[in-house]
């Protein structure tokens, strides 16, 4: 069984650019989350999706975060325009439901590095 | 709210020493999940294990253990005989029942490094 897939594998661009990360899910996942990563911390969910609608965006900074999951199977985040602080490992995970308990299956991560 | 503290920024071992990673949670749900994941160097984070709060048994699973404890809060993950291959970042998570969905709170995380 495929794993979760994601592209680019990194992504180097300067403040005030936009970018965009692309996630394909394990087939037949409904939900599907992201995650940032900031060096030397913990990753932190920024939006979850149950087959192509939103089930939690309360983190997600919505002023120039979006993502969308077209046809509730990949999907595509956003940022623009992109700040310093931005600069994280990307995270895409997937789960078969996305009930509380459910194991989630993380995708390689893109790292973005914003100058 | 959630939160999931992990005390121990970095670990140091020599190869097959016992090491104990540990892990403390708070949460006002009754229900919850709490996870293990590991994140070597390739950076893709890999499932170790799933508790629920109604099961407070230890688990072993190989070289791996597991020590739940509630009336503590603390989750602690052992590792027997360490090798090489163990190093990596260590996570503890937390995922609440009843107010935040299937949402993981991670901790800061662990520096394992085993040294041969």
């Amino acid at each position: 069984e495929a794993g979760v897939a994601q592209s680019p594998r990194y992504k180097i661009i300067e403040k005030r650019q936009s970018v965009a990360f692309w996630c394909n899910p394990i087939s037949g996942h409904a939900t599907l989350y992201w995650y940032q990563q900031i060096l030397g911390q913990g990753p932190k969910l920024l939006i979850q999706f149950q087959n192509n609608g939103v089930v939690d965006d309360s983190q997600l900074p919505k002023d120039r975060f979006s993502a969308e999951r077209l046809k509730g199977v990949d999907s595509t985040l956003k940022i623009q325009p992109a700040k310093l602080e931005d600069s994280a490992v990307y995270l895409c995970a997937s789960s078969p439901q996305g009930t509380s308990g459910s194991e989630q299956y993380f995708g390689p991560g893109t790292r973005l590095t914003v100058t | 709210a959630q939160k999931v503290t992990q005390a121990q920024t970095e670990i140091s071992v020599v190869e097959k020493e016992d090491v104990t990673l540990d892990c403390v949670y708070e949460t006002r749900d009754t229900t919850y999940y709490l996870f293990w994941y590991k994140q070597p160097p390739s950076g893709e984070l890999v499932f170790l294990i799933r508790r629920n709060s109604f099961d407070e048994q230890n688990e072993i699973s190989g070289r791996y253990s597991w020590n739940f404890q509630k009336s503590t809060s603390s989750f602690n993950f052992t590792i027997t005989a360490s090798q090489v291959v163990d190093s990596a970042v260590y996570f503890c998570a937390l995922s609440e029942g009843e107010t935040s969905g299937s949402r993981l709170t991670f901790g800061e995380g662990t520096q394992l490094t085993v040294n041969p």
